[in-house]
């Protein structure tokens, strides 16, 4: 079965701090996609990464960056010099195989960032 | 503009009433999507649809339906609405075409709150 864990309920952390969101998945197949939303407290999803099962380069995007292993089934998100912007429920999601684009989600981690 | 667009934004209900959620796009894209959002259990698939003449039950379909009038727009209704669909819902889109492996674009979110 597919499947997306997040097992981190809430993070606190404090403004200019390292933190990193773990995601973990769960999948039979061999290609396969992992997607990474923001939700703010203003409640829209807002999209920040696709990943396919073929390029486990990381990626890097400003202060975001992502750390996808194969090897773990991890495909972890890590914001650098957080900032209070950056609070927000964080989902990892996995990309049904049965086609149409289904999504399947992890419960989210909800991150505050203090000044 | 905003290129998924969901009304009502907010809605509050009572038990027993017929409501309907809908859903506009101008992203020109092919399929569409309903999710509910829970506390803790991230965002599970209601409905989804490849076109017009495709219509196909999501993880958690019961007590829901749904019509997809045209390309753009896809509705989805709560036939006789109970307390626990006290949810946030969303619209998304991907696209174009059949492909697979887009990017979902989700819709700003409908707050259901069922007395």
């Amino acid at each position: 079965a597919q499947k997306v864990t997040q097992a981190q309920t809430e993070i606190s952390v404090v403004e200019k701090e390292d933190v990193t969101l773990d995601c973990v998945y769960e999948t039979r197949d061999t290609t396969y996609y992992l997607f990474w939303y923001k939700q703010p407290p203003s409640g829209e999803l807002v999209f920040l990464i696709r990943r396919n099962s073929f390029d486990e380069q990381n990626e890097i995007s400003g202060r975001y960056s992502w750390n996808f292993q194969k090897s773990t089934s991890s495909f972890n998100f890590t914001i650098t010099a957080s900032q209070v912007v950056d609070s927000a429920v964080y989902f990892c999601a996995l990309e049904d195989p049965g086609g149409y684009n289904k999504l399947i989600f992890g419960a989210g981690t909800r991150l505050a960032v203090h000044p | 503009d905003a290129d998924v667009t969901q009304t009502p934004r907010n809605r509050i209900t009572k038990t027993g009433k017929r409501i309907m959620l809908e859903c506009s796009q101008t992203k020109g894209h092919d399929r569409m999507y309903w999710y509910r959002q829970d506390p803790g259990l991230g965002l599970r698939l209601i409905y989804y649809s490849f076109d017009v003449k495709d219509i196909n039950k999501g993880e958690i379909s019961d007590g829901y339906s749904v019509s997809r009038q045209a390309q753009a727009k896809f509705s989805l209704s709560l036939e006789s609405a109970i307390p626990n669909q006290t949810a946030l819902y969303f619209c998304a889109t991907s696209g174009p075409g059949r492909a697979s492996q887009e990017t979902q674009y989700f819709g700003p979110g409908t707050r259901l709150l069922v007395l």
